[in-house]
């Protein structure tokens, strides 16, 4: 079946460093690919998506790029801050055409001043 | 334009008690998803409604049910919970043929 691999957290750094989140996939057809990010006691905020290969998400800074070749979707920030410190979980959608979403364990982001 | 609305946010529960959660999607939206979060299983989703239809279910018990109303509103119902029942609850809806999602603030679910 479907599934999504994230590298284990926590991810820790300090202000203004750069981000890389990775993030590969296993699907059958061509789903769609998503960041979302779910801040403490919250909900999931969808962050960033590409619907085909070579798309490029963006969004607040954080951009990733669907990689059809190495299945991949990779989250990246050139400059981070502590209000990014979160959980990021990539997903992708069903193929066969319904909205069911496929998670990641989800990575934590701490960073600090 | 009002995001997605869940309520309760908060309950606590007995095992063998039944517990219904609700969620209100987006104005227009006519799929809503739920998913299951806990910190061992991470994001599991449990079924979708389109129309008043359940076109999807994921792997859970059949204790875990739900419906959705003419007006998109859904509610899911778990019957005689147990203790591994305890999560955080999410709906989410999307348009149906759009497959981007938008999730609600969640339920957490205590059963004790």
């Amino acid at each position: 079946g479907d599934s999504v691999t994230q590298m284990e957290g926590p991810v820790t750094l300090s202000e203004e460093a750069f981000l890389t989140i990775n993030c590969t996939y296993t699907a059958t057809g061509y789903p769609s690919l998503f960041w979302y990010v779910q801040y403490p006691g919250e909900g999931l905020q969808l962050l960033l998506k590409a619907t085909k290969a070579d798309d490029k998400g963006s969004n607040k800074g954080f951009e990733a790029t669907y990689r059809k070749e190495t299945t991949s979707f990779h989250l990246e920030k050139g400059s981070v801050q502590v209000s990014d410190s979160a959980v990021y979980f990539c997903a992708l959608s069903d193929p066969s055409g319904y909205s069911t979403l496929t998670f990641g364990k989800g990575t934590m982001l701490l960073v600090s001043p | 334009k009002a995001g997605v609305t869940q309520t309760p946010r908060y309950l606590i529960k007995t095992r063998g008690q039944q517990v219904t959660l609700s969620c209100s999607p987006i104005s227009g939206h006519r799929s809503v998803s739920w998913y299951q979060q806990t910190p061992g299983q991470g994001l599991q989703f449990l079924f979708e409604y389109f129309s008043e239809t359940q076109r999807n279910k994921g792997n859970f018990p059949g204790r875990f049910s739900g419906r959705q109303f003419s007006n998109s509103r859904s509610e899911m119902n778990v019957s005689t919970l147990e203790l591994g029942d305890s999560a955080l609850y999410l709906c989410a809806s999307s348009l149906g043929m759009e497959k981007t999602q938008y999730f609600g603030p969640g339920t957490r679910l205590l059963v004790l």
